[in-house]
């Protein structure tokens, strides 16, 4: 079965950091882009990061970069995000989702993962 | 940063009615702009991209249109499983960005 799954968030405080992990099946993960896009509770769809096939390019949007690092390990289909220095505003469901070729719009997502900054 | 506007933020519609959603960027972004179903506790689902061009196993009731800075997506005929949240996105220009959403609810 073609599927992304999302593992690792929960509850963290701020200033604190948590690694998200998006593994991947049913289809030729290092042939794609990934990114992680994430949701904050009742709100709509923000873009975080992305990262090309090979690992070689990798983008952000500004408002976690420096913070947040994303990584993929193909030999294991996994795709990582390194979230240090959490905020209150970095609460939200992370989804993992694949690009399609050709353009950075998304044909797989996963169900995604809960972080939840807080004290 | 590209903005996407989409309108109206809540829709409501009786089944079998035609629905009307529009997206609007602040700047050109040729046709690089997708539409995004989702549903409640689910990851969002591609149903266009291209600005026209329906993704693998999507309806045809599901359709879309536009250039440049103005696009629509229409659904001819609700379905009882077509009441959701709709997004818009453009990847034209990094970062790629999302309109707020539109909520499609039972008149």
């Amino acid at each position: 079965e073609v599927q992304l799954l999302e593992s690792g968030g929960g509850l963290v405080q701020p200033g604190g950091s948590l690694r998200l992990s998006c593994t991947a099946s049913g289809f030729t993960f290092s042939n794609y882009a990934i990114s992680w896009v994430r949701q904050a509770p009742g709100k709509g769809l923000e873009w975080v990061s992305g990262i090309s096939g090979s690992a070689e390019s990798t983008y952000y949007v500004d408002s976690v970069k420096g913070r947040f690092t994303i990584s993929r390990d193909n030999s294991k289909n996994t795709l990582y995000l390194q979230m240090n220095s959490l905020r209150a505003e970095d609460t939200a469901v992370y989804y993992c989702a694949k690009a399609r070729k050709g353009g950075w719009y998304f044909d797989l997502w996963g169900r995604g993962t809960l972080v939840t900054v807080s004290s | 940063e590209i903005v996407m506007t989409q309108s109206p933020a809540t829709l409501s519609v009786s089944p079998g009615e035609r629905a009307t959603l529009s997206c609007r960027a602040s700047q050109s972004i040729s046709s690089n702009l997708a539409w995004y179903q989702q549903k409640a506790g689910q990851g969002p689902r591609l149903l266009i991209y291209g600005a026209s061009t329906g993704a693998t196993d999507i309806p045809a009731r599901f359709s879309g249109s536009g250039s440049g800075t103005e696009f629509t997506l229409t659904i001819s005929s609700l379905q009882s499983e077509d009441f959701a949240v709709y997004y818009c996105q453009q990847y034209n220009n990094w970062p790629w960005t999302f309109g707020q959403g539109t909520k499609v609810e039972i008149k």
